[in-house]
């Protein structure tokens, strides 16, 4: 079946660091694929997202790249700030069924 | 245009009570889903639905849940004779007719079952 499997956190980086937070998928069909963002006692915000092979989402200074021959879409900042501190979910779409990854929580250091 | 909207945002239940958690989509939106979050976990799908139907329950529980989303009035998502296991932040999202590449989630119902 389809999943979603990002890299545990807490992940802590100072402030202008370079961010990487991997995901990886698995799905029978052609997903659309997604990065959500949530801060403390709220819902799930889109940060970003791509519909095909190759497609690059950006918003805020985040990107990420659909890569299907390595079923990727790892999520990428350049230089992160304190404000992005949050957690990240990788998720992706297959027809109408979204599948989450279990979120990976971002600490970013003044 | 008001996002998606989800109440009450805290429930408290004592083991053996109905707990019902309400969720009005976005203006437009026909297409309603139900996520429940245990701590550190992601979200997990739980059930969808349109104006009237039960599109795809495949991660409701078998027993206790059920869900409905009327022709009019917001969509109710209930929980029976909770359990402590029940304890979870329940988050709705809704998307468009005939678009539903996007979802747009509401603050989420804290459901903490004593």
């Amino acid at each position: 079946g389809d999943s979603v499997t990002q890299m545990e956190g807490p992940v802590t980086l100072s402030e202008e660091a370079f961010l990487t937070i991997n995901c990886t998928y698995t799905a029978t069909g052609y997903p659309s694929l997604f990065w959500y963002v949530q801060y403390p006692g709220e819902g799930l915000q889109l940060l970003l997202k791509a519909t095909k092979a190759d497609d690059k989402g950006s918003n805020k200074g985040f990107e990420a790249t659909y890569r299907k021959e390595t079923t990727s879409f790892h999520l990428e900042k350049g230089s992160v700030q304190v404000s992005d501190s949050a957690v990240y979910f990788c998720a992706l779409r297959d027809f109408n069924k979204f599948y989450f990854g279990s979120g990976t929580k971002l600490n970013v250091k003044p | 245009n008001a996002g998606v909207m989800q109440n009450p945002r805290h429930l408290v239940r004592r083991r053996g009570q109905e707990a019902r958690l309400r969720c009005s989509p976005m203006k437009g939106h026909s297409h309603v889903y139900w996520y429940r979050q245990l701590p550190e976990e992601g979200l997990k799908f739980m059930v969808y639905l349109q104006k009237e139907n039960i599109i795809d329950e495949s991660g409701m529980p078998k027993e206790r849940f059920s869900a409905e989303f009327p022709k009019e009035g917001p969509s109710i998502l209930r929980i029976q004779q909770v359990v402590r296991g029940d304890s979870a932040a329940y988050f709705c999202a809704s998307s468009p007719p005939a678009v539903a590449d996007t979802q747009y989630f509401g603050p989420g119902t804290r459901l903490t079952v004593l």
